[in-house]
């Protein structure tokens, strides 16, 4: 198993700001994907984020709007850049772990 | 590319009854599927999943799945629900052969009526 993570648990932004979001893993892991879940929607997936290698984005997410750092097999961060209300969501960090992919308990942001 | 489709978007049953949610996947090749529970403030928790072989998967909490290739659905259900269960319920599918890109359904809403 995998027990994830995630800071902050909650934070509300300024329009025009950035805010990084940490996910420390218990275990060393390969795989880390970044998923945003709009208010009352589904999961989508941001990014997977590989150690030592370029995160690969989904279609519809872009580097610049969504850096992603994974410098070390535990760790990883994830900048909400130049955040407008539409940023507004819950991001989840969550790695693949025995066989399962498991989940923190997410990053709730409001943009103002 | 794969997807999900979950044709309801809330089920209300009465604690006690039988549940079924729907899930619907399109993929090329025999997908990995899985069911996701997410009670309110709480975070993911995995019900069970599906790779190869039985086709009927169990899961925590009583649940279980059918994966039919055929209807290329793989619907969750539950014989009594409890009040405990309800939450929001994803359906998921993962291409190939590993856990990159896991797709998440719309979501199915569930309340149990006491």
């Amino acid at each position: 198993s995998a027990v994830i993570s995630q800071k902050p648990s909650r934070d509300i932004c300024q329009r025009g700001t950035s805010l990084t979001i940490q996910c420390q893993v218990d275990s060393q892991v390969t795989m880390m994907f970044w998923y945003r879940q709009q208010p009352g929607q589904s999961l989508t997936l941001i990014a997977t984020a590989n150690q030592g290698s370029e995160a690969t984005y989904e279609s519809g997410f872009v580097i610049d709007k969504f850096p992603i750092s994974r410098p070390n097999l535990t760790f990883s961060t994830l900048t909400v850049s130049n955040m407008s209300p539409e940023d507004s969501s819950i991001y989840l960090c969550s790695v693949e772990a025995t066989g399962e992919l498991f989940f923190g308990e997410g990053s709730r942001l409001t943009v103002l | 590319a794969q997807s999900v489709t979950q044709p309801d978007i809330h089920i209300t049953v009465s604690e006690g009854a039988s549940l079924e949610l729907r899930c619907n996947y399109s993929y090329g090749a025999t997908p990995y599927l899985f069911w996701y529970v997410q009670s309110p403030g709480q975070g993911l928790q995995l019900l069970l999943k599906y790779f190869s072989g039985d086709t009927l998967v169990q899961g925590i909490k009583g649940f279980e799945a059918e994966f039919k290739r055929s209807q290329s659905s793989f619907n969750l259900r539950k014989p009594s629900v409890h009040w405990s269960d309800a939450a929001e319920y994803f359906c998921a599918v993962g291409a190939g052969t590993s856990y990159d890109k896991v797709i998440f359904g719309p979501g199915t809403s569930l309340s149990v009526i006491p």
